[in-house]
């Protein structure tokens, strides 16, 4: 079974200052997909990036990418230039490639605060 | 392009009743997954409709059982409610082909056992 780990419960950043959060994982499979997701106060799941585990280049999306250690199981967040709109709580999930949808295994989450 | 919309939004019920919730995905979506999201127990993977197929099952009691339509409109019933079935309930919808992956969350529906 694969899980997911996200070590910091809670985060805080000034306004336009860079963040990382980090996350974890633990799997045996070599084909899996791993995403970051936000859920805002208003609680609507919002895909921010999406990684590969086949592709070594890690994906950027605008102000966030992310840093891809297949060896480490480690995928962390980078969120540059933060905004007062990206305080939510940000979900690592992962999900097995299985040539269809499969599951997301989702860590509990960490909550980011963008300060003013 | 509409987005996943789930129905009711806000619900409240007394234990040992039952309760429907209704999810209906984006259009040329056919895959519905259901996860309950807690704040002991986190996000957690209730089961995943394809064609009107369970393609997979998460590990939830019997109570928890749901169904898809031949719209790929998707529903799922709690039968026998307990006060740990309290949770926001959300809804995803997806669409794998091969290289293309997308998948949506609807709004939730946020259900209360009283």
């Amino acid at each position: 079974a694969q899980t997911v780990t996200q070590s910091q419960p809670e985060m805080s950043v000034q306004e336009a200052e860079t963040v990382t959060l980090s996350c974890t994982y633990d799997t045996s499979e070599n084909n899996y997909y791993l995403f970051w997701y936000k859920q805002p106060p208003s609680r609507q799941m919002i895909l921010v990036i999406r990684q590969e585990a086949y592709k070594q280049q890690n994906a950027t999306e605008n102000r966030f990418s992310v840093n891809f250690q297949k060896a480490a199981k480690s995928f962390s967040l980078k969120i540059s230039d933060s905004q007062l709109g990206d305080t939510a709580m940000y979900f690592c999930a992962f999900m097995k490639h299985g040539g269809g949808n499969t599951p997301l295994v989702f860590g509990k989450g960490t909550r980011l605060s963008v300060i003013a | 392009k509409a987005g996943v919309t789930q129905t009711p939004r806000y619900l409240i019920k007394t234990r040992g009743q039952q309760v429907t919730l209704s999810c209906s995905p984006i259009s040329g979506h056919r895959s519905v997954s259901w996860y309950q999201q807690t704040p002991g127990q986190g996000l957690q993977f209730l089961f995943e409709y394809f064609s009107e197929t369970q393609r997979n099952k998460g590990n939830f009691p019997g109570r928890f059982s749901g169904r898809q339509f031949s719209n790929s409109r998707s529903e799922m019933n709690v039968s026998t409610l307990e006060l740990g079935d309290s949770a926001l309930y959300l809804c995803a919808s997806s669409l794998v082909s091969g290289k293309r992956y997308e998948q949506y969350f609807g709004p939730g529906t946020r259900l209360t056992v009283t």
